[in-house]
Protein backbone atom coordinates (compact mmCIF):
# COMPACT_ATOMS: atom_id res chain seq x y z
CA UNK A 1 0.00 0.00 0.00
CA UNK A 2 0.58 3.79 -0.40
CA UNK A 3 3.18 4.76 2.46
CA UNK A 4 4.59 8.20 3.40
CA UNK A 5 8.03 9.16 5.19
CA UNK A 6 8.26 12.47 6.60
CA UNK A 7 11.61 13.89 8.51
CA UNK A 8 11.32 14.43 11.77
CA UNK A 9 11.43 17.45 14.08
CA UNK A 10 11.57 19.45 15.76
CA UNK A 11 12.84 21.95 13.83
CA UNK A 12 13.68 25.74 15.25
CA UNK A 13 14.37 28.40 13.34
CA UNK A 14 14.79 32.27 13.87
CA UNK A 15 12.64 34.95 11.88
CA UNK A 16 13.16 34.77 8.10
CA UNK A 17 15.13 31.75 7.93
CA UNK A 18 14.91 29.64 5.06
CA UNK A 19 12.60 25.93 5.67
CA UNK A 20 12.52 22.55 4.39
CA UNK A 21 10.96 19.64 4.98
CA UNK A 22 11.45 16.55 3.75
CA UNK A 23 8.86 13.84 2.26
CA UNK A 24 9.05 10.89 0.53
CA UNK A 25 6.26 8.90 -0.45
CA UNK A 26 6.01 5.09 -1.74
CA UNK A 27 2.62 4.85 -4.05
CA UNK A 28 0.83 2.64 -6.90
CA UNK A 29 0.33 5.17 -9.71
CA UNK A 30 0.69 9.12 -9.18
CA UNK A 31 -1.53 10.12 -6.68
CA UNK A 32 -2.07 13.73 -5.49
CA UNK A 33 0.16 14.69 -2.44
CA UNK A 34 -0.70 16.79 0.40
CA UNK A 35 0.43 19.14 3.11
CA UNK A 36 -1.45 19.86 5.87
CA UNK A 37 -0.56 22.24 9.00
CA UNK A 38 -2.00 22.27 12.59
CA UNK A 39 -1.54 25.03 14.57
CA UNK A 40 -1.23 25.12 18.42
CA UNK A 41 -4.75 24.27 19.78
CA UNK A 42 -6.20 23.96 16.24
CA UNK A 43 -7.65 21.26 13.94
CA UNK A 44 -5.81 20.40 11.00
CA UNK A 45 -5.80 22.65 8.01
CA UNK A 46 -4.77 22.46 4.08
CA UNK A 47 -1.68 24.27 3.53
CA UNK A 48 -1.10 23.27 -0.20
CA UNK A 49 -1.19 19.91 -2.65
CA UNK A 50 -0.66 19.21 -5.90
CA UNK A 51 -2.64 16.31 -8.08
CA UNK A 52 0.14 15.09 -10.80
CA UNK A 53 3.89 15.17 -11.33
CA UNK A 54 5.65 18.26 -11.71
CA UNK A 55 2.86 19.87 -10.63
CA UNK A 56 3.94 23.02 -7.55
CA UNK A 57 1.25 23.64 -4.50
CA UNK A 58 1.71 26.86 -2.89
CA UNK A 59 -0.36 28.47 -0.23
CA UNK A 60 0.92 31.28 2.23
CA UNK A 61 4.32 31.68 1.06
CA UNK A 62 5.17 27.72 1.07
CA UNK A 63 5.69 26.05 -1.91
CA UNK A 64 6.32 22.20 -2.81
CA UNK A 65 6.93 20.16 -6.32
CA UNK A 66 5.54 17.00 -6.96
CA UNK A 67 8.94 14.85 -8.10
CA UNK A 68 7.72 11.73 -9.25
CA UNK A 69 11.23 10.87 -10.22
CA UNK A 70 12.99 11.40 -6.47
CA UNK A 71 9.40 10.42 -5.21
CA UNK A 72 9.65 13.55 -3.16
CA UNK A 73 7.09 16.30 -1.95
CA UNK A 74 9.43 18.56 0.22
CA UNK A 75 7.72 21.36 1.73
CA UNK A 76 9.34 24.95 1.45
CA UNK A 77 9.18 28.76 2.61
CA UNK A 78 12.39 31.16 2.04
CA UNK A 79 11.23 33.64 5.26
CA UNK A 80 9.77 31.78 8.37
CA UNK A 81 7.74 33.78 10.63
CA UNK A 82 7.37 33.61 14.54
CA UNK A 83 2.96 32.65 13.37
CA UNK A 84 4.27 29.61 11.13
CA UNK A 85 5.10 27.73 14.28
CA UNK A 86 3.06 24.53 14.00
CA UNK A 87 3.23 20.75 12.90
CA UNK A 88 3.50 19.95 9.23
CA UNK A 89 2.04 16.76 7.89
CA UNK A 90 2.48 15.13 4.58
CA UNK A 91 0.13 12.82 3.09
CA UNK A 92 -1.18 10.85 0.51
CA UNK A 93 -4.50 8.89 -0.40
CA UNK A 94 -4.09 5.69 1.93
CA UNK A 95 -5.94 3.95 -1.23
CA UNK A 96 -8.80 4.00 -3.48
CA UNK A 97 -10.87 7.01 -2.02
CA UNK A 98 -10.45 10.18 0.29
CA UNK A 99 -9.13 9.14 3.28
CA UNK A 100 -5.08 10.00 3.85
CA UNK A 101 -2.71 8.44 5.56
CA UNK A 102 -0.02 11.07 7.20
CA UNK A 103 3.23 11.39 7.57
CA UNK A 104 4.65 11.69 11.32
CA UNK A 105 4.62 15.21 11.70
CA UNK A 106 7.29 17.71 12.01
CA UNK A 107 6.89 20.45 14.73
CA UNK A 108 8.27 23.62 13.46
CA UNK A 109 9.30 26.57 16.06
CA UNK A 110 9.85 30.29 15.09
CA UNK A 111 11.59 32.72 17.33
CA UNK A 112 11.86 36.12 16.81
CA UNK B 1 -20.55 27.11 4.71
CA UNK B 2 -20.35 25.61 7.38
CA UNK B 3 -17.31 23.62 8.83
CA UNK B 4 -16.89 20.14 10.00
CA UNK B 5 -18.80 19.84 13.55
CA UNK B 6 -17.69 17.06 15.69
CA UNK B 7 -19.48 16.44 19.20
CA UNK B 8 -18.49 16.43 21.65
CA UNK B 9 -15.80 18.19 22.06
CA UNK B 10 -14.37 16.54 25.15
CA UNK B 11 -15.42 13.08 26.61
CA UNK B 12 -14.09 11.34 30.18
CA UNK B 13 -14.99 7.43 30.29
CA UNK B 14 -13.76 5.04 32.50
CA UNK B 15 -11.70 1.89 31.17
CA UNK B 16 -14.52 -0.63 29.82
CA UNK B 17 -17.19 1.63 28.68
CA UNK B 18 -17.87 2.43 25.83
CA UNK B 19 -18.13 5.50 23.68
CA UNK B 20 -19.90 7.50 20.78
CA UNK B 21 -18.36 10.42 18.72
CA UNK B 22 -20.43 12.18 15.92
CA UNK B 23 -19.31 13.85 13.51
CA UNK B 24 -21.50 16.15 10.84
CA UNK B 25 -19.67 16.83 7.29
CA UNK B 26 -19.40 20.16 5.45
CA UNK B 27 -22.82 20.42 3.71
CA UNK B 28 -23.19 18.29 0.08
CA UNK B 29 -20.07 16.24 1.16
CA UNK B 30 -20.47 12.60 0.87
CA UNK B 31 -17.51 11.03 2.30
CA UNK B 32 -16.53 10.82 6.01
CA UNK B 33 -13.32 9.56 7.56
CA UNK B 34 -11.90 9.13 10.78
CA UNK B 35 -8.58 9.42 12.18
CA UNK B 36 -6.82 9.26 15.59
CA UNK B 37 -4.09 11.14 17.22
CA UNK B 38 -2.02 10.50 19.20
CA UNK B 39 1.43 12.17 20.37
CA UNK B 40 3.49 8.20 19.89
CA UNK B 41 1.30 7.05 16.90
CA UNK B 42 0.79 10.61 15.62
CA UNK B 43 -1.89 10.42 13.10
CA UNK B 44 -3.67 7.27 12.19
CA UNK B 45 -6.32 6.38 9.59
CA UNK B 46 -9.55 4.50 11.11
CA UNK B 47 -12.47 4.33 8.29
CA UNK B 48 -13.71 5.91 5.54
CA UNK B 49 -17.54 5.81 4.75
CA UNK B 50 -18.73 7.15 1.50
CA UNK B 51 -22.87 7.51 1.15
CA UNK B 52 -23.55 5.02 3.61
CA UNK B 53 -21.02 2.32 2.83
CA UNK B 54 -17.54 1.66 4.25
CA UNK B 55 -15.07 2.19 1.70
CA UNK B 56 -11.51 1.80 3.72
CA UNK B 57 -10.71 0.27 6.91
CA UNK B 58 -7.13 1.00 8.45
CA UNK B 59 -5.51 -1.21 11.18
CA UNK B 60 -7.72 -1.12 14.14
CA UNK B 61 -9.53 -4.22 16.07
CA UNK B 62 -12.75 -4.61 15.89
CA UNK B 63 -14.01 -2.48 19.08
CA UNK B 64 -13.73 0.62 16.45
CA UNK B 65 -16.76 0.80 14.45
CA UNK B 66 -18.35 3.09 12.77
CA UNK B 67 -21.58 4.33 10.36
CA UNK B 68 -22.47 6.61 8.50
CA UNK B 69 -26.73 7.84 7.76
CA UNK B 70 -28.52 8.89 4.70
CA UNK B 71 -28.01 12.85 5.45
CA UNK B 72 -24.28 11.79 5.48
CA UNK B 73 -23.55 12.09 9.44
CA UNK B 74 -21.21 9.63 10.48
CA UNK B 75 -20.39 7.93 14.45
CA UNK B 76 -17.82 6.07 15.17
CA UNK B 77 -18.08 3.52 18.44
CA UNK B 78 -15.00 2.72 20.49
CA UNK B 79 -16.31 -0.98 22.59
CA UNK B 80 -14.48 -1.90 25.97
CA UNK B 81 -12.18 1.26 26.51
CA UNK B 82 -8.57 1.00 26.90
CA UNK B 83 -5.93 3.40 28.49
CA UNK B 84 -4.56 3.63 24.88
CA UNK B 85 -7.78 4.89 23.35
CA UNK B 86 -7.12 8.26 24.96
CA UNK B 87 -6.50 10.35 21.86
CA UNK B 88 -7.92 13.27 19.70
CA UNK B 89 -10.06 11.68 17.21
CA UNK B 90 -11.20 13.49 14.20
CA UNK B 91 -13.18 13.53 11.43
CA UNK B 92 -12.62 14.58 8.21
CA UNK B 93 -15.40 15.21 5.34
CA UNK B 94 -14.74 15.54 1.26
CA UNK B 95 -16.65 15.68 -2.02
CA UNK B 96 -15.91 13.38 -5.20
CA UNK B 97 -12.48 15.44 -4.85
CA UNK B 98 -10.00 13.82 -3.22
CA UNK B 99 -9.01 17.40 -0.51
CA UNK B 100 -10.48 16.27 3.00
CA UNK B 101 -11.39 19.53 5.30
CA UNK B 102 -10.89 18.31 9.12
CA UNK B 103 -12.89 18.72 12.19
CA UNK B 104 -11.39 20.49 15.15
CA UNK B 105 -11.52 17.13 17.04
CA UNK B 106 -12.78 14.97 20.09
CA UNK B 107 -10.79 14.76 22.69
CA UNK B 108 -11.48 11.38 24.43
CA UNK B 109 -9.47 10.40 28.10
CA UNK B 110 -9.68 7.15 29.26
CA UNK B 111 -9.05 6.43 33.11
Amino acid sequence: GNSVTQMEGPVTLSEEAFLTINCTYTATGYPSLFWYVQYPGEGLQLLLKATKADDKGSNKGFEATYRKETTSFHLEKGSVQVSDSAVYFCALPYQAGTALIFGKGTTLSVSS
Amino acid sequence: KAGVTQTPRYLIKTRGQQVTLSCSPISGHRSVSWYQQTPGQGLQFLFEYFSETQRNKGNFPGRFSGRQFSNSRSEMNVSTLELGDSALYLCASSQETDTQYFGPGTRLTVL
